[in-house]
């Protein structure tokens, strides 16, 4: 089938914490793979991006490696901070398809 | 600023009215995406445009139509509301698979 699972949220880490969020996808090819942020009250911005396998996305200190073996493209971000807190949503470039979303939730 | 206008910001209408909400894609870009997003924060993709054809249809109900017109603009006209219709309206547009979509800022509709 074709679809991008994202792991649930609401996530509150700790400011200065890592961060990883987990997208899987499936897909008969090699779709590019995206990752977007909400913040309240705003649209979805285009955080990163990976266009082929073993790419690695990276912006404002977020990065996710496209990963085939493992049909995977985890966001992660080493040291979060409170201005980070929105709703993160993974997404395939080839089909309309949007994770479900995961909320995160950083404290100071 | 995206480069993707949508109008109006907010709209408040009673049951069983019709509304129209409006986008504006990104200069260049030919195609033109609607989505509803609910309060649990999921994003339901509605209906697809591409340089005025539809290609795609997701879960739009039969009272929600869409066009695209030859400025490449696009009209999502919402019938017969419901207060479950009551959501955030998203437009994206997008130059093809590999550059992402380039989301507005949304309408935010509320049925009362």
């Amino acid at each position: 089938g074709n679809s991008v699972t994202q792991m649930e949220g609401p996530v509150t880490l700790s400011e200065e914490a890592f961060l990883t969020i987990n997208c899987t996808y499936t897909a008969t090819g090699y779709p590019s793979l995206f990752w977007y942020v909400q913040y309240p009250g705003e649209g979805l911005q285009l955080l990163l991006k990976a266009t082929k396998a073993d790419d690695k996305g990276s912006n404002k200190g977020f990065e996710a490696t496209y990963r085939k073996e493992t049909t995977s493209f985890h966001l992660e971000k080493g040291s979060v901070q409170v201005s980070d807190s929105a709703v993160y949503f993974c997404a395939r470039g080839d089909k309309i398809i949007f994770g479900k979303g995961t909320r995160l939730h950083i404290l100071p | 600023d995206s480069g993707v206008t949508q109008t109006p910001k907010h709209l408040i209408t009673a049951t069983g009215q019709r509304v129209t909400l409006r986008c504006s894609p990104r200069s260049g870009d030919l195609s033109v995406y609607w989505y509803q997003q609910s309060l649990d924060q999921g994003l339901q993709f509605l209906i697809h445009y591409y340089n005025g054809e539809e290609r795609a249809k997701g879960n739009i109900l039969e009272r929600f139509s869409a066009q695209q017109f030859p400025d490449l603009h696009s009209e999502l006209n919402l019938s017969s509301l419901e207060l479950g219709d009551s959501a955030l309206y998203f437009c994206a547009s997008s130059a093809g698979g590999l550059y992402g979509y380039t989301f507005g800022s949304g309408t935010r509709l509320t049925v009362v």
